[in-house]
């Protein structure tokens, strides 16, 4: 089974910066990557997918890139409603996992 | 897109439940679809995928042999079939559209206790 490691597994930020949150993959899944966000209470929303291609919807503060093992999701200017935790998925190979979670709290 | 999941409940240990996701507001029938849960000591854990068609399907260690899934494009609604229900089951219940989870349901609780 491939592992999605995340990192950090949370920090502090405060509103108007700029947040990059890791993601490894124990083997290769070339760009089958995708990120969401959630917050308390609700369902995860897909943020991009294939590493970095922003869903329908998403502000283009939020990017993805990265291919193989290694992956970033990075937010610009981070607001308010940016605060929520982030799971990175792959969907190369059954079974599919996500990793552990990154949550993002206001400092 | 709207995926609404039913079903769940409170059931003892060693029960059954089917858990449902009606689909609307795209083509059910060309999308793969998606069972995943969430708790909060073990986090997303992916569940079991079907084809499109329903010809594929594929299971989580931790669903196979007790899960089933399947679905009715003719209804638009993909099912759970949830067997020999264990405490360590306890957890809500998403549908997704597609295996890179494109589109969530908002969940349905289930609680596996005596």
């Amino acid at each position: 089974d491939i592992q999605m490691t995340q990192s950090p597994s949370s920090l502090s930020a405060s509103v108007g910066d700029r947040v990059t949150i890791t993601c490894r993959a124990s083997q290769g899944i070339g760009t089958s990557l995708a990120w969401f966000q959630q917050k308390p209470g609700e369902a995860p929303k897909s943020l991009i997918y294939g590493a970095s291609t922003l869903q329908r919807g998403v502000p283009s503060k939020f990017s993805g890139s990265g291919s193989g093992t290694d992956f970033t999701l990075t937010i610009n200017s981070l607001q308010v409603e940016d605060f929520a935790t982030y799971y990175c998925q792959h969907y190369t190979d059954y079974p599919l996992t996500f990793g552990g979670g990154t949550k993002v709290e206001i400092k | 897109v709207q995926l609404l999941e039913s079903g769940g409940g409170l059931v003892q240990p060693g029960g059954s439940l089917r858990l449902s996701c009606s689909a609307s507001g795209f083509s059910f029938a060309t999308n793969a679809m998606t069972w995943v849960r969430q708790t909060p000591d073990k986090g997303l854990i992916w569940l079991a995928a079907i084809s499109y068609d329903g010809l594929n399907k594929y299971y989580s260690d931790s669903a196979k042999g007790r899960f089933t899934i399947s679905r009715d494009n003719s209804k638009n609604t993909l099912y759970l079939q949830m067997n020999s229900l264990r405490v360590g089951d306890t957890a809500i219940y998403f549908c997704a559209r597609t295996v890179a989870f494109e589109d969530w349901g908002r969940g349905t609780l289930v609680t596996v206790s005596s």
